[in-house]
């Protein structure tokens, strides 16, 4: 089993919806969550980073922690054609700097 | 204000030739990350260094692979006798000293082997 799943899609839907993307992660001692946006062939792009549970908002992104669950989620509302990315969610223990990801999910938001 | 700066963005390589992938953080950033992306998979850690020391190599493979970050100049991935299943995209992030969750990618350097 790996430590954080993340479903790859894809994932289409049409421009204006609300999108729903999430990770379920085995390992309770993880404390730090991020988002990272990466469009086709370039590099990681940090969208949101939270600590353990609650909500985070910025701009169209909310970014939910469970921990309860181990279950994370990121909304972007009002999705636009040039949110078409894949997004990838990623942890880390408290005190050690290497990121685990997710495998990723491509999103395409068609116009 | 510069980004994670990669070079190579494309190179390659036959079998059993070396590869030399380099990386300069943003400025003031001095911890330095290495990932690596194969197709269709996600980003897996490999090592962490920060100015002339190895940090965190769990994730590096045990042979042929080596990494640094000098006193001057970027950090290198060196990768020795190159195999195919080399082949990938390798990404380098840089963070702040004390805050090293937040990363900061480079475009990276996707890396074929022939």
């Amino acid at each position: 089993q790996k430590e954080v799943e993340q479903d790859p899609g894809p994932l289409s839907v049409p421009e204006g919806a609300i999108v729903s993307l999430n990770c379920t992660y085995s390992n309770s001692a993880f404390q730090y969550f991020m988002w990272y946006r990466q469009y086709s062939r370039k590099g990681p792009e940090l969208l949101m980073y939270t600590y353990s549970s609650g909500n985070k908002e910025d701009g169209r992104f909310t970014a939910q922690v469970d921990k309860s669950s181990k279950y994370i989620s990121l909304f972007i509302r009002d999705s636009q054609p040039s949110d078409s990315a894949t997004y990838l969610c990623a942890m880390n223990l408290q005190g050690a700097q290497k990121l685990v990801f997710g495998q990723g999910t491509r999103l395409t938001i068609n116009p | 204000n510069a980004g994670v700066m990669q070079n190579p963005r494309h190179l390659v390589r036959r079998r059993g030739q070396e590869a030399r992938l380099r990386c300069s953080p943003m400025k003031g950033h001095s911890h330095v990350y290495w990932y690596r992306q194969l197709p269709e998979e996600g980003l897996k850690f490999m090592v962490y260094l920060q100015k002339e020391n190895i940090i965190d190599e769990s994730g590096m493979p045990k042979e042929r692979f080596s990494a640094e970050f000098p006193k001057e100049g970027p950090s290198i991935l060196r990768i020795q006798q190159v195999v195919r299943g080399d082949s990938a995209a390798y990404f380098c992030a840089s963070s702040p000293p004390t805050l090293y969750n937040e990363q900061f990618f480079g475009p990276g350097t996707r890396l074929t082997v022939l």
